[in-house]
């Protein structure tokens, strides 16, 4: 069965600084990797995803993903964070033989100070 | 356009009764799912409905847990006999159902039991 593995669930860092979020996988397949953004009181909205071409993806608020196939890896970057993006992030895989049903890893709480 | 709706947005319960939770899915989407959001299990898929081919039940915890789509449009997941262990908050989200794309997802409803 495939999983997701996000290594951090807590990270605080400061207005400007850079944030990196890891996000593993285990599926040897095709997969769709997806990662959602949950504001305080707000639902899952998506960040951006990758389904096939250049591996590294920009999506929306400035956030960007590499996605690293040797590595099973698909970590997600700002290069300066706003106080706005403090919320839980949630990186999401969809793959071949488990349908069109997603697996989420544990979500990762990011505490941004102004 | 409107997104996906879920009612009721909270639901406070007794052990032992039954509870029935509504989605709304956005217009023309034919894929439906139905996850759970709960603090010790994290995100966790629970059933998957495409047009009108038979459900993904494989994520459904219990036989306690069913659900329905009518009409190939509005679902309404039901837990029987709710023990204390099912207070988390469910989460429906659709998509096109054309493949493996994007799933946009409710606000959800916050279930707890007492």
């Amino acid at each position: 069965a495939q999983s997701v593995s996000q290594h951090n669930h807590h990270v605080i860092l400061s207005e400007a600084a850079s944030l990196e979020l890891g996000c593993n996988y285990s599926y040897g397949g095709t997969v769709n990797l997806f990662w959602y953004v949950q504001y305080p009181g707000q639902h899952l909205q998506l960040l951006l995803k990758y389904f096939s071409g250049d591996p590294l993806v920009k999506g929306i608020k400035g956030f960007e993903a590499e996605f690293i196939k040797s590595k099973f890896s698909f970590n997600l970057r700002k290069p300066s964070v706003q106080w706005s993006d403090t919320a839980e992030y949630f990186c999401a895989v969809n793959a071949g033989a488990a349908g069109n049903k997603l697996t989420f890893g544990g979500g990762t709480r990011v505490l941004v100070k102004p | 356009g409107a997104g996906v709706s879920q009612s009721p947005s909270n639901k406070v319960t007794e052990k032992g009764k039954d509870v029935e939770l509504r989605c709304d899915p956005i217009s023309g989407h034919t894929a439906l799912y139905w996850y759970r959001q709960s603090l010790g299990q994290g995100l966790e898929f629970l059933i998957y409905f495409q047009g009108n081919s038979a459900p993904d039940k494989s994520g459904l915890p219990s036989d306690r847990f069913s659900a329905e789509r009518t009409g190939g449009s509005v679902s309404t997941l039901t837990i029987q006999r709710t023990q204390q262990e099912d207070s988390a908050v469910y989460l429906c989200a659709s998509s096109l159902g054309q493949g493996f794309e994007t799933q946009y997802f409710g606000p959800g409803t916050r279930l707890l039991v007492l």
